[in-house]
């Protein structure tokens, strides 16, 4: 079944704390992204890879840290996570960045609750 | 990029009633697509409007993108318990990615 996975489904931890959530896509997609979602704020990047190795910033990217080895997969990456990341976090997957006309598919969704 | 004001933020019918979400831009849009999220779920695509004055039609779901591009609206007919959930708007998609508006949610009464 083509599909992104993420884990875990939720985390609870403490300020300063490193985390990663890790995401995994088997649709051979090139495109990676990260989104926040908050109440009354929608959905917004963090940070995108169109490939390999390539990476760059999205609209929040500040406390967060991506990186992407292998095409299927591209973890996020907390290196000391504060309260004003508290948020459900997904990551999506996209045949390609030319690929204008191909629909975003998202993971499940990781809630995040840092105190 | 671009970026894009969805209304209503909430919307409450009575179940049969139908409903509307507008997606309105100061700029003429690429394209536009169209995002609904259950309760507790993760965003699932619905469909993408790159003509101008296209109208798509999916069972009970009317989408419309504007004749200049820069507005774009979702209408459901007599809605159903089922269809409780935010709906988002969303354009882009090029290198940097989708910009997505803040959604309308859905809440209906039975």
């Amino acid at each position: 079944e083509a599909q992104v996975t993420q884990n875990p489904r939720y985390l609870i931890t403490v300020t300063g704390k490193k985390l990663t959530v890790t995401c995994s896509q088997n649709m051979n997609h090139e495109y990676m992204s990260w989104y926040r979602q908050d109440p009354g704020l929608g959905l917004r990047q963090i940070y995108y890879s169109m490939n390999v190795e390539v990476t760059d910033k999205g609209d929040v990217p500040e406390g967060y840290k991506v990186s992407r080895k292998e095409k299927r997969n591209f973890p996020l990456i907390l290196e000391s996570p504060s309260p004003n990341q508290t948020s459900l976090y997904f990551c999506a997957s996209r045949l390609s960045s030319g690929a204008a006309n191909s629909p975003l598919h998202f993971g499940n969704g990781t809630r995040l609750t840092v105190t | 990029g671009q970026q894009v004001m969805q209304i209503p933020q909430y919307q409450h019918v009575q179940e049969g009633e139908d409903f509307t979400t507008y997606c309105n831009s100061s700029t003429t849009l690429s394209n536009i697509q169209w995002y609904k999220q259950r309760p507790g779920g993760h965003p699932v695509f619905l469909i993408q409007l790159v003509k101008s004055g296209e109208v798509k039609k999916q069972k009970r779901l009317t989408f419309q993108f504007g004749e200049a591009k820069k507005n774009s609206s979702l209408h459901i007919t007599a809605t159903q318990t089922t269809d409780v959930g935010t709906y988002f708007c969303a354009t882009g998609g090029g290198a940097d990615g989708l910009t997505f508006g803040k959604g309308t949610h859905l809440i209906i009464q039975p």
